[in-house]
């Protein structure tokens, strides 16, 4: 099956700080991924989805300039929280779509972020 | 509003047990529906889908079923293993025009196996 590959799987930063989260897909072309936000025995929440050479389309709710997606070629998506803060501290997961039309939806395997 | 509900919350069998778990949903127009198994830390992988045609679909020990007259699916899992520990998350796809979808996500269930 399709390889979606996120990283870092973890990561620890200050209060204030930003931090970068790559979303690759490995062996194929992704037009469209998304991103997601879990918290604790909370289901999967969409926060955006990234289109190859356009503007991320934001769900309602979430903040576009805290939330930076940039989605420059077919392979890579990276979500940048801006200016963290304890809050922030989620599960982040991205998706990639493999064909346009298609339900099938690859997931990477999640980025821990805590705030401290 | 598109929901999907899961059924129990959480579930504690013994290894070499069977179980079920349920979902319900209520999502239009409908497309389909895929069960996930999300490991703690992890994200989640795929382990059936299923149209509105299908009724039943096998992937190993796990049995998916799909009554789309009534909008509910269950997971069977039989023989279960240590393995099998972890949340299990229904997601119902719905068509929005196009060739786009939205997808609706359960909570999940998180399965806990013990010796």
């Amino acid at each position: 099956g399709a390889v979606v590959s996120q990283h870092p799987s973890w990561v620890i930063c200050k209060s204030g700080t930003s931090v970068k989260i790559e979303c690759r897909s490995l062996d194929f072309q992704a037009t469209t991924m998304f991103w997601y936000r879990q918290f604790p025995k909370q289901s999967l929440m969409l926060m955006a989805t990234s289109n190859e050479g356009s503007k991320a389309t934001y769900e309602q709710g979430v903040e576009k300039d805290k939330f930076l997606i940039n989605h420059a070629s077919l392979t890579l998506s990276t979500l940048t929280v801006t200016s963290a803060h304890p809050e922030d501290s989620s599960f982040y997961i991205c998706s990639a779509r493999l064909v346009a039309g298609s339900t099938e939806a690859f997931f990477g395997q999640g980025t821990r972020l805590t705030v401290v | 509003k598109n929901q999907v509900e899961q059924s129990p919350q959480s579930l504690i069998i013994l290894e070499g047990k069977n179980c079920t778990l349920q979902c319900n949903y209520t999502v239009s127009p409908f497309s389909n529906l895929r069960w996930y198994k999300q490991d703690t830390g992890r994200g989640p992988v795929s382990l059936t889908i299923m149209t509105f045609s299908e009724n039943t679909k096998s992937n190993g020990r796990y049995t998916a079923t799909l009554d789309a007259d009534t909008k509910q699916s269950s997971l069977h899992i039989t023989a279960s293993q240590l393995s099998d520990s972890a949340s299990y998350i229904c997601v119902v796809s719905a068509t929005s025009g196009g060739s786009n979808y939205k997808l609706t996500f359960g909570k999940g269930t998180l399965l806990t196996v013990n010796p």
